[in-house]
């Protein structure tokens, strides 16, 4: 499985954009870049799920490369409620994947302020 | 549609006792993972089955750790004779069949297991 290296921490203000960088030099042809977040207490949430170029959807952005060796999760106008972890994955996947372990690293803690 | 769901939500044993954990996929939902996460780690990946079968255990400790996802019902992860090492929060997650989305897997929220 890929390994993913991704910033330990953030800090940002409401209201702001916040881009999360995620590396992963490693990835094979057949793997998918997933986002994930997780509150204090509770499962992780998934966020987005993208192979190549741009995927956004209601809740966020991601941004991959031509290379796809890092993706760059977007997350717009951000809140009080978006202070979690941020993980990346990257995972063999797409409709034609099939089930997967889940390999996490430590997460991008991020931290809204006002 | 209702999420995974866990249960107990929090779970307290006292050495050498059993835990037995509880997990129901989303409807529709054929594929169970189960991670256990230590505080301020990420999640690490134990096993992985399908109906009736173990596909993966990679992640489980060799002993005292066993798990299944019997024809009917939900899937149990059961650990003998706990040790305060166990203590953890366990994630149960599952995903749809093979070709329509198994890579996307939905977590449920947890079981804090405390060992005394």
């Amino acid at each position: 499985l890929a390994k993913t290296t991704q910033p330990i921490s953030m800090d940002s203000y409401e209201g702001q954009e916040v881009n999360i960088t995620c590396s992963h030099n490693n990835i094979a042809t057949n793997d998918y870049i997933t986002w994930y977040q997780q509150f204090p207490s509770q499962g992780p949430r998934f966020i987005i799920q993208g192979y190549k170029t741009k995927v956004t959807n209601e809740v966020a952005s991601l941004f991959i490369p031509a290379d796809r060796k890092s993706s760059t999760l977007s997350l717009p106008r951000v809140s009080l409620s978006d202070t979690a972890v941020y993980y990346c994955l990257v995972a063999q996947g797409g409709l034609t994947g099939g089930g997967n372990k889940l390999t996490f690293g430590t997460g991008t803690q991020l931290k809204v302020e006002l | 549609n209702a999420g995974v769901m866990q249960n107990p939500r929090h779970l307290v044993r006292r050495r050498g006792q059993e835990a037995r954990l509880r997990c129901s996929p989303m409807k529709g939902h054929s594929h169970v993972y189960w991670y256990r996460q230590l505080p301020e780690e990420g999640l690490k990946f134990m096993v992985y089955l399908q109906k009736e079968n173990i596909i993966d255990e990679s992640g489980m400790p060799k002993e005292r750790f066993s798990a299944e996802f019997p024809k009917e019902g939900p899937s149990i992860l059961r650990i003998q004779q706990v040790v305060r090492g166990d203590s953890a929060a366990y994630f149960c997650a599952s995903s749809p069949p093979i070709g329509q989305g198994a890579d996307t897997q939905y977590f449920g929220p947890g079981t804090r297991l405390t060992v005394l």
